[in-house]
């Protein structure tokens, strides 16, 4: 059976802080991807990163970074220096190639000014 | 070039009726999904569609269905409304694994929200 928990419900940070978003998921299966979508209260689901299971190397992609342990099938999204304007739900969500996105209960970030 | 579009934004029923969710996938997609994202909760997948055959589908009951027309455009059918069904539908589409532009990556129209009273 395959698991996705975001263990964080909730997280409200002041602006210009980093935050980190926590991602486990459980499966037998040794290759997979690894999304994070971003929802702002429009409703849209936003792309936001895509990794395979089989490249653990971090990654920075602006003020985006990824850290990818597959020992610990845990795969945590920072944000720095936050901003108002990344207050949304952030989901993550692994699949198989070809097959449905599997998405977690989602972290709702709140950034104040 | 204009994104997925979702057609009616939003719409109220009452329990027992029929509901006809559409979908027009980003030019040149071939691939449409269905997710159902209840209020403070994931999406949930429901189906899948390329070459106007479904290709996957969710846990859900049979009153939910969909087809894809020749123009990849999608409908998704809700018979028997219940409660339960009031939701965000969201619309997703994607290139075929194989096609150029393939990545993976799902793209989501900003969803219909279903009322069932």
């Amino acid at each position: 059976a395959q698991k996705v928990t975001q263990a964080q419900t909730e997280i409200s940070v002041v602006e210009k802080e980093d935050v980190t978003l926590d991602c486990v998921y459980e499966t037998r299966d040794t290759t997979y991807y690894l999304f994070w979508y971003k929802q702002p209260p429009s409703g849209e689901l936003v792309f936001l990163i895509r990794r395979n299971s089989f490249d653990e190397q971090n990654e920075i992609s602006g003020r985006y970074s990824w850290n990818f342990q597959k020992s610990t099938s845990s795969f945590n999204f920072t944000i720095t220096a936050s901003q108002v304007v990344d207050s949304a739900v952030y989901f993550c969500a692994p699949n198989q190639a070809g097959t449905a996105l599997i998405f977690g209960k989602g972290t709702t970030l709140s950034v104040s000014s | 070039d204009a994104g997925v579009t979702q057609s009616p934004t939003h719409l109220i029923k009452t329990r027992g009726q029929h509901v006809t969710l559409r979908c027009s996938p980003i030019s040149g997609h071939k691939s449409v999904s269905w997710y159902q994202q209840v209020l403070g909760q994931g999406p949930q997948f429901i189906f899948q569609y390329y070459e106007k055959e479904e290709r996957g589908r969710g846990n859900f009951p049979d009153r939910f269905s969909a087809r894809q027309f020749p123009n990849y455009s999608s409908e998704l059918n809700v018979n028997a409304l219940l409660l339960g069904d009031s939701a965000l539908y969201l619309c997703a589409s994607s290139p075929l694994r194989g096609d150029r532009g393939y990545t993976g990556e799902l793209f989501f129209g900003e969803g219909s929200r279903l009322t069932v009273l």
